[in-house]
């Protein structure tokens, strides 16, 4: 069965520095996204991705995220000066259509970050 | 505003017992609703889904949940656990009046099936 997969499982960054989490979802997906979840938190929706641009974002998403799908397969999100706050499971997913008209989303198994 | 109620963290059955799971939300237009499971290390599965139609919906791996629109609930339900059920659930909604793609998730909760 298909499976949405991320990495790294876990990275570890001090605060101010750059990461990229990477994700590389169902090969027929069209629509992308990122979530995350700090610890004890909800999981809360961060960003969709369609047609090679940001569909939606929250306002969790500020200037210092921004999401590329750099070629055909894989699906990315920087974090451009990491804040201990920003320590959480980021979780990607996918999805064929605009879900709630037809499709669920299918999520990967997450990249922990820990900012130190 | 969207939002998405789990009161229970942490929910314990015996094995073949019937487990509930409970879910309610709130929304501004109807609501599409999601149940997924999570276990250690791997990402959210997805279990089942109302969108519209008959109230009880039928998942993945025996699971049911039923949609009460009074109670604005999707409790998630089996009729007998098994071990191999202990893991994390979410619940989900999106709202028809959202135009966006997201969905908003309760906090989860953690089942644990003892044999």
């Amino acid at each position: 069965e298909p499976e949405v997969t991320q990495t790294p499982s876990h990275q570890v960054t001090q605060m101010g520095q750059e990461v990229i989490l990477r994700c590389v979802p169902i090969s027929n997906h069209l629509y992308f996204y990122w979530y995350r979840q700090i610890l004890g938190q909800k999981v809360e929706f961060l960003v969709s991705f369609y047609n090679n641009e940001i569909s939606e974002k929250s306002e969790i998403f500020d200037d210092q995220f921004s999401v590329e799908r750099p070629d055909g397969s894989n699906f990315t999100l920087k974090i451009r000066s990491t804040k201990l706050e920003d320590s959480a499971m980021y979780f990607c997913a996918s999805s064929e259509a605009q879900t709630g008209v037809y499709n669920e989303q299918f999520f990967g198994p997450g990249t922990r970050l820990t900012v130190l | 505003a969207q939002s998405v109620a789990q009161p229970e963290d942490q929910v314990n059955v015996a094995e073949g017992n019937p487990l509930t799971v409970k879910c309610t939300y709130s929304v501004s237009g109807n609501p599409y609703l999601f149940w997924y499971v999570q276990y250690p290390n791997r990402g959210l599965q997805f279990l089942l889904k109302y969108i519209t139609g008959d109230n009880l919906v039928k998942g993945s791996y025996g699971f049911e949940a039923e949609f009460n629109k009074s109670q604005t609930s999707f409790h998630l339900k089996k009729p007998s656990a098994l071990v191999s059920d202990s893991a994390l659930y979410f619940c989900a909604v999106r709202d028809t009046l959202n135009t966006g793609n997201q969905f908003y998730f309760g906090t989860g909760t953690s089942l644990t099936v003892i044999p």
